[in-house]
């Protein structure tokens, strides 16, 4: 289907080694979310595109976390020197027009384990 | 810090049982409130956005209500199945930022 794509869906690292997970959203969709969950959370908003642009980065834990989306579709989520407290399930989402009251379509996810 | 927060963590009932749950949030500067369901292997999937204080939504066997004066919101299922099995989320939107705060989640399983 033409659904929100998560690559990879599962991704085991070793501490201090840079990460990139992809996400590819809906065709026509110009907002995208990214999404933490830790065990026993709920999802934790990392950073929010319209278009191009980061419009929200204040989700990000810290430098070591950046997220781009070159082309206003594809986005990564780049995670350098990944400390075990990195691992998580990762989310993204997409959404029509974005906003608080636009419906998020997500992706499966991509579980990312840190030793 | 904004906290929304969803009891009961999880719940297990037979099949034909109804059940519901609850999703507190912040009652100020209120501008949205949606449910989600995420069954294992699977992506979350939306089932509502509410956005009117007294809204009423009606999906099948799931419905929902909305009270934004006190910051609350009700999801109920009407004769469980076990492919209700999931945990649902709740998610806040405030009115001026785009991004959505969740709960933990109430993870439901339903017993044939």
């Amino acid at each position: 289907g033409a659904g929100v794509s998560q690559t990879p869906s599962n991704k085991v690292t070793e501490k201090g080694k840079y990460v990139e997970l992809r996400c590819d959203p809906i065709s026509g969709h110009t907002a995208l979310y990214w999404y933490r969950q830790s065990l026993g959370q709920g999802p934790e908003f990392l950073i929010y595109f319209q278009g191009t642009g980061a419009a929200d980065d204040s989700g990000l834990p810290n430098d070591r976390f950046f997220a781009v989306r070159p082309e206003g579709s594809v986005s990564t989520l780049k995670i350098q020197r990944t400390e075990r407290g990195d691992s998580a399930v990762y989310l993204c989402a997409s959404s029509l027009t974005g906003g608080p009251t636009g419906e998020l379509f997500f992706g499966e996810g991509s579980r990312l384990t840190v030793l | 810090i904004l906290n929304v927060e969803q009891s009961p963590q999880s719940l297990h009932v037979q099949e034909g049982d109804s059940t519901n749950f609850t999703c507190s949030f912040p009652s100020s500067n209120f501008y949205a409130l949606h449910w989600y369901r995420w069954e294992t292997a699977k992506s979350p999937e939306a089932l509502f956005v509410m956005t009117l204080n007294g809204d009423e939504k009606k999906k099948g066997r799931i419905s929902a209500t909305l009270n934004t004066k006190e910051g609350y919101s009700y999801l109920y299922i009407k004769g469980s199945q076990p492919e209700d099995s999931a945990t649902y989320l709740c998610a806040f939107g405030e009115g001026n930022t785009d991004k959505l705060i969740f709960g933990t989640g109430t993870r439901l399983q339903v017993f044939p």
